[in-house]
């Protein structure tokens, strides 16, 4: 089974600057029929289910502001988030959606502002 | 866009059985795959089980595998997971998603809460 580890499990950043978040996957998600990694991020918010924000590791989902990017491919992602601000503090999740019909998640990391 | 809304949570004891519901607001819901999620207090989302379209084949994550089952009815618009054995582990917030587009989940409900307790 493929396990998806995130790194930081949490961080701190000030507003206006950069926060990383890199995911691993122990399997590359890389499908090379058509060239697409399956890897999503999602945004949790408390009280509410995760929101999509970025799918095939680096496709905006409609709506998201454009300071949210990914990056990455095969085992190796990053979700950039630039200019941060005060409605980003959130746990960010990834999420592989390759080795169909198991979709396992990472285990987050909690953004927090410095 | 097809909106998801799950029902069925409540408070049952360990050994009991619950059946949760996922209902959609379109038709076209007929051809998305749906999938089940859960979100134990303070932890990360489990995806937990899968469905696709044509109702036959469905897909469990090894924690549930055995204990759950997840099912669609086209007619009613509804996904089904019926929950049986339930520990303390199980208390979650359950929800149903599904990702017509592109697999990833961009539609999600509200979730419905499980709680398994004496």
């Amino acid at each position: 089974d493929i396990v998806m580890t995130q790194s930081p499990d949490s961080l701190a950043v000030s507003l206006g600057e950069r926060a990383t978040i890199n995911c691993k996957s122990s399997q590359s998600v890389l499908k090379n029929s058509n060239n697409k990694n399956y890897l999503a991020w999602y945004q949790q918010k408390p009280g509410q289910p995760p929101k999509l924000l970025i799918y095939w590791a680096s496709t905006r989902e409609s709506g998201v502001p454009d300071r949210f990017s990914g990056s990455g491919s095969g085992t190796d992602f990053t979700l950039t988030i630039n200019s941060l601000q005060a409605e980003d503090v959130a746990v960010y999740y990834c999420q592989q959606y390759y080795n169909s019909p198991m979709y396992p998640f990472g285990q987050g990391t909690r953004l927090e502002i410095k | 866009q097809v909106q998801l809304v799950e029902s069925g949570g409540g408070v049952v004891q360990p050994g009991g059985s619950l059946r949760l519901s996922c209902a959609a607001s379109t038709f076209a819901f007929s051809s998305y795959d749906i999938h089940w999620v859960r979100q134990a207090p303070g932890k990360g989302p489990e995806w937990l089980a899968h469905v696709r379209p044509n109702g036959y084949s469905h897909f469990y994550a090894d924690s549930v595998k055995g204990r759950f089952t997840v099912s669609r009815d086209v007619s009613e618009k509804r996904s089904y997971l019926q929950m049986s054995s339930l520990s303390s582990d199980d208390t979650a917030v359950y929800y149903c998603a599904t990702g017509p587009s592109h697999g990833a989940f961009n539609i999600w409900g509200h979730g419905t809460m499980v709680t398994v307790s004496s």
